[in-house]
């Protein structure tokens, strides 16, 4: 079965520091993967998302991902944080040929001044 | 700029009370998928629609738990009879009707049931 893993329940960070989620993923085929963001009182809005081509992808608000297959992992990526990126963020797979996505238990970012 | 809206945004109830939730996906968007988010269980996907036919609902508690498209801009999830431990933000969300597609979120319902 389809699964992700984010081993991080919350991340600290100061303000201009650098940033990354891990995320890894339990998955036969080649998935299509996802990460999504949702501050405080909000639903979850797209940041990114993986589904072939170049493994380094790019995303809004600065932020990119790596997929690398033989770790079974797609780490979000910012190299200078900003207080505004306090939130919480989720890895998601969608398997191939399909809709039902699933989300990991999400990561929330702390950022200090 | 189109997106999800979700209706109400806040709901108090008693235990036992019926709880209608209201979704207006996107328009043009053929799949609607309901979530429940909780800080124990995260985010839950209780059902999902496509061209208002449900594809997948094991999700969802039976017993008293209903999720309807009535039209093409109406998606509902009913509970009946609510319980406590019903409480939590419930998600809809919409997308193209693409395989594999970004979802799009409405802010969700935070319900609490006394």
């Amino acid at each position: 079965a389809q699964s992700v893993t984010q081993p991080d329940i919350h991340i600290t960070v100061s303000e201009g520091a650098s940033l990354e989620l891990r995320c890894n993923y339990s998955y036969g085929a080649t998935p299509y993967l996802f990460w999504y963001v949702q501050s405080p009182g909000q639903g979850l809005q797209l940041l990114l998302k993986y589904f072939s081509g170049d493994t380094l992808v790019q995303g809004i608000k600065g932020f990119e991902a790596e997929f690398k297959r033989s770790q079974s992992s797609f780490n979000l990526r910012k190299p200078s944080v900003h207080w505004s990126d306090a939130a919480e963020y989720f890895c998601a797979v969608v398997h191939t040929g399909g809709f039902k996505t699933i989300f990991g238990a999400g990561t929330r970012l702390f950022v200090k001044a | 700029d189109a997106r999800v809206t979700q209706t109400p945004r806040h709901k108090v109830t008693e235990m036992g009370q019926e709880v209608t939730m209201r979704c207006q996906p996107i328009l043009g968007h053929n799949t609607v998928f309901w979530y429940r988010q909780t800080m124990m269980q995260g985010l839950e996907l209780l059902a999902y629609f496509r061209n208002r036919a449900p594809l997948d609902d094991s999700g969802m508690p039976k017993d008293r738990f209903s999720a309807e498209m009535p039209d093409a801009t109406l998606a509902t999830l009913k509970i009946q009879p609510s319980e406590p431990r019903d409480s939590a933000v419930y998600f809809c969300a919409s997308g193209p009707g693409r395989q594999h597609e970004t979802q799009y979120f409405g802010p969700g319902t935070r319900l609490l049931v006394l």
